[in-house]
């Protein structure tokens, strides 16, 4: 099955300063790459996601890149805020509909 | 804005008895999901469902089993509950089709088995 490695478990960066969270999966027939905002009490949400068409997304201050070929997906947040503080998720699948393997998660500690 | 509530969001059972994890979405939904959260595992799925009677097992099914009798809602149920199985539990349902894949997830269930 899909695995789906996440790095760093932990960062810390300076607000303003921006913030990458890689992750690799396994399975090459994966081809939906979405992550995930987890607040504390709340259960995940959807903040970007990419397909294996698409090389690079962005929303704002949010942008996803996908290499198909290394097999690796990055988050990347820029002019990093004190909202910004969350678990994140990354997670891979073959099939829009089926379930989802995530990573172990990324805690982003904005630093005031 | 889609909602899926979960009955619960803290339970205390004891080992050996049966329990019951209820999910409801209210937006038609015809995927519907159950995870589990563990510090430093992240999230691993359960079980599945793409229709009313429908189920596939995910990655961690031992020990569990789901009831979906209605599309509305997913029952996670744990046979007989055993303290390895304390955890959060997060439901989560997605629309299916329509080039759109995001999962709506609850707001979870954190479960202690003493």
């Amino acid at each position: 099955g899909e695995n789906v490695e996440q790095h760093p478990s932990t960062l810390s960066v300076q607000e303003g300063d921006s913030a990458v969270i890689k992750c690799t999966y396994s399975d090459s027939a994966s081809n939906y790459f979405p992550w995930y905002k987890q607040e504390l009490g709340k259960g995940p949400q959807l903040i970007i996601d990419i397909r294996s068409n698409v090389g690079e997304k962005k929303d704002q201050r949010i942008a996803v890149t996908l290499n198909k070929t290394a097999k690796h997906f990055s988050l990347h947040i820029t002019e990093t805020q004190p909202e910004d503080s969350a678990v994140y998720f990354c997670a891979a699948s073959a099939g829009g509909a089926d379930g989802l393997t995530f990573g172990k998660g990324t805690h982003l500690i904005i630093q005031p | 804005d889609v909602k899926v509530t979960q009955s619960s969001r803290y339970l205390v059972k004891r080992t050996g008895e049966k329990v019951f994890l209820e999910c409801v979405q209210d937006m038609d939904h015809e995927n519907m999901f159950w995870y589990r959260q563990d510090p430093g595992l992240g999230l691993r799925l359960i079980y599945f469902s793409y229709d009313v009677k429908m189920k596939e097992k995910g990655d961690i099914p031992e020990g569990y089993s789901v009831s979906r009798e209605k599309k509305e809602r997913f029952s996670l149920i744990l046979e007989s509950a055993s303290t390895n199985q304390t955890s959060m539990y997060l439901c989560a349902s997605l629309r299916g089709g329509g080039g759109s894949y995001e999962q709506y997830f609850g707001p979870g269930t954190r479960l202690t088995v003493t």
